[in-house]
């Protein structure tokens, strides 16, 4: 299965945007890259996910790498409920298809 | 609607018990499975169910075992607990295999003396 790589840990500022990165240089055609948080003591909580092209939500936005070797996710304005670990997961659409998570990338967020 | 449940959500056991960890989900979904999360770590895959009468292992199987008489529900049985089952456990479910989004129960804390 093609890995992701994420820095472990990042801040920022509340209000303010924050972008936080994923490399996944073994990519596939067929992988779609999907994000996950898991707030304090609670399930993962599924963010968003995309193939090529940028990605908008309501809670955030994926911006894809054109070779897609690496992708952002983008939070545009920071609260303190966003604190949480950031999972940026490879996923093969079909069946059967699973998540794998890493360890992903602890946000904090200073008021 | 609920979501996904889960109980109970505390749990402690001696070594070499048994229990069943339960979790529903009231969203018709086919697709459930079972994830356990050490300190520090990700989540990894026990088990999964594509449907009623349907399971597979996931990435750690070892000591769990599952069924899926029900589209609802979806037990975790450990038949005879080890301190290295210390977990928390996750149910998550979706409309099918591969629907996109997966949805999370709120986890079960399992302490194995």
């Amino acid at each position: 299965d093609a890995k992701t790589t994420q820095p472990n840990s990042m801040e920022s500022n509340e209000e303010e945007p924050v972008h936080l990165p994923c490399n996944h240089s073994t990519i596939s055609g067929t992988d779609y890259i999907h994000w996950y948080r898991q707030l304090p003591s609670q399930g993962p909580e599924y963010v968003i996910h995309g193939l090529t092209s940028n990605v908008n939500n309501r809670m955030a936005s994926l911006a894809i790498a054109e070779d897609r070797k690496s992708s952002t996710l983008i939070l545009h304005r920071a609260t303190l409920r966003d604190a949480a670990v950031y999972y940026c997961i490879l996923r093969v659409t079909g069946a059967n298809s699973k998540l794998t998570f890493g360890k992903g990338i602890t946000l904090s967020v200073r008021p | 609607n609920a979501g996904v449940t889960q109980t109970p959500k505390f749990q402690v056991l001696k070594t070499g018990q048994s229990m069943t960890l339960q979790c529903a989900q009231d969203m018709n979904h086919e697709y459930m499975s079972w994830y356990r999360q050490d300190p520090g770590m990700g989540l990894r895959l026990i088990h999964y169910s594509v449907g009623a009468g349907i399971t597979d292992q996931g990435e750690v199987p070892n000591g769990y075992n599952v069924s899926r008489s029900t589209t609802e529900d979806f037990p975790l049985r450990l038949l005879s607990a080890a301190p290295s089952q210390t977990s928390v456990y996750f149910c998550a479910s979706s409309p099918t295999s591969f629907y996109n989004e997966q949805f999370f129960g709120p986890g079960t804390r399992l302490t194995v003396l």
